[in-house]
């Protein structure tokens, strides 16, 4: 079985400043993809980036970057220079080869004070 | 394109009604997916479909059935409404799960806010 877990249920962090969500995850498959969304107050479900377990290097898309410690189970987002615009709920996602579902974990909010 | 969307947007019902959300596609997606969204507990997967006339149960089935009779849409159904189902409801759907890569991205409709009283 697959399980994420985000340990922060809530997080607030001054503008500009660089901000790291955490997310652990487990699952025994050695083929797996792990994703990040982001949910505004407006409610939709936002993709933000995407890690396969084989891929050699962190993915990064704009100020999102993947910090993948394979060996720890660890994918945490980082976001570079926070807005206020990026006030939200995140959560973090595992899918498995064969496995056609995505295991979603609890979600963090993250406020941005100016 | 208008991606994935979801009606109604909000609906009130009272205990033992049923109803059926509608989710519709227009990106040729093969998978599509049914979730709910409560307090705390992240996105829990009810129902998917890995192609037209296919259904399969996700993780919080219970109270719930889905059609596919269309590849473009996904019903879900509640026959008898219970308070234990309100909540948020998301449609998602993606292009195939034969193997983990950023083609397996999912794309979610906007929601839909059920309250059962």
């Amino acid at each position: 079985a697959q399980k994420i877990t985000q340990t922060q249920p809530g997080m607030f962090v001054q503008e500009k400043e660089a901000v790291t969500l955490d997310c652990t995850y487990d699952t025994s498959d050695p083929s797996y993809g792990l994703f990040w969304y982001k949910q505004p107050s407006s409610g939709e479900m936002i993709f933000l980036i995407y890690q396969g377990s084989y891929d050699q290097q962190n993915a990064t898309e704009g100020r999102y970057s993947l910090n993948f410690q394979k060996a720890r189970k660890s994918a945490n987002l980082v976001i570079s220079a926070s807005q206020l615009g990026d006030s939200a709920m995140y959560f973090c996602a595992m899918e498995t080869v064969g496995n056609e579902k995505l295991t979603f974990g609890t979600g963090t909010r993250l406020t941005i004070i100016p | 394109n208008a991606g994935v969307t979801q009606t109604p947007k909000f609906r009130v019902l009272k205990t033992g009604q049923s109803m059926t959300l509608l989710c519709a596609q227009d990106m040729n997606h093969e998978y599509m997916y049914w979730y709910r969204q409560d307090p705390g507990m992240g996105l829990r997967l009810i129902h998917y479909s890995v192609g037209e006339g296919t259904t399969a149960k996700g993780e919080v089935p219970d109270g719930y059935n889905v059609s596919r009779l269309k590849k473009q849409n996904f019903l879900l159904g509640l026959e008898s409404a219970a308070p234990s189902q309100t909540s948020v409801y998301f449609c998602a759907s993606s292009y195939s799960r034969q193997r983990t890569s950023s083609y397996n991205e999912q794309f979610f409709g906007p929601g839909t806010r059920l309250t059962v009283l």
